[in-house]
């Protein structure tokens, strides 16, 4: 059972473009949101999370939306640069539970 | 990834053996979170700990899989009579406080059991 998913495996982004990466979930009881960045053979890093009393978290060149109504989040990278290329993970908790759950992730490619 | 170490990074284990993982958490963080990913696939929770108590292990399968986190050392992950499905990666996790707060992730332990 998928309560976090993000349906594009994959992006390409020319340098200096916005890249917009989508993560949808289905538990309304969800309160938490993180996404992470991975490169290969390392762990995920965390990159920047909103709580859902939000709807905009903004951290430099990186802004989480989140809108509840239609649960989803999406996360801005402006402008995307060569070294964003990585693996981009969303990851979703309740407060009234112990684990997160994670998106099956989407590889951006940032093309220089 | 800087403070929670994962060791080993690879290991290779043979059908029926035994695949021990270790953890040691960001220094003054208390909360343990063990996941595994397979090829194509997100980060899979399988059990969470504080010290010396398991929290949550309803991720982990009910077989042949235990996890521990002593007072003393790191977290432990035993794998016991390993199958070939259980080739993945297994990345920890530590927090200073419980969910719904960033957790620091160690850059894994890839087991291939041959």
């Amino acid at each position: 059972d998928q309560q976090v998913k993000q349906n594009s495996p994959s992006l390409s982004v020319q340098e200096g473009r916005i890249s917009i990466l989508n993560c949808d979930y289905t538990n309304s009881m969800f309160d938490y949101f993180l996404w992470y960045k991975k490169y290969p053979a390392e762990g995920p890093t965390f990159l920047i999370s909103i709580s859902s009393i939000k709807d905009k978290n903004e951290d430099g060149r990186f802004t989480v939306f989140l809108n509840k109504s239609a649960k989803h989040l999406s996360l801005h990278i402006v402008p995307s640069q060569p070294g964003d290329s990585a693996v981009y993970f969303c990851a979703a908790s309740a407060r009234t539970g112990n684990q997160f759950y994670f998106g099956t992730g989407t590889s951006l490619t940032v093309i220089p | 990834n800087a403070g929670v170490m994962q060791n080993p990074r690879h290991l290779v284990r043979r059908r029926g053996q035994e695949a021990r993982l270790r953890c040691s958490p960001v220094k003054g963080h208390s909360h343990v979170y063990w996941y595994r990913q397979l090829p194509e696939e997100g980060l899979k929770f399988m059990v969470y700990l504080q010290k010396e108590n398991i929290i949550d292990e309803s991720g982990m399968p009910k077989e042949r899989f235990s996890a521990e986190f002593p007072k003393e050392g790191p977290s432990i992950l035993r794998i016991q009579q390993v199958v070939r499905g259980d080739s993945a990666a297994y990345f920890c996790a530590s927090s200073p406080q419980g969910v719904n707060q960033p957790q620091h992730f160690g850059d894994g332990t890839r087991l291939s059991i041959l």
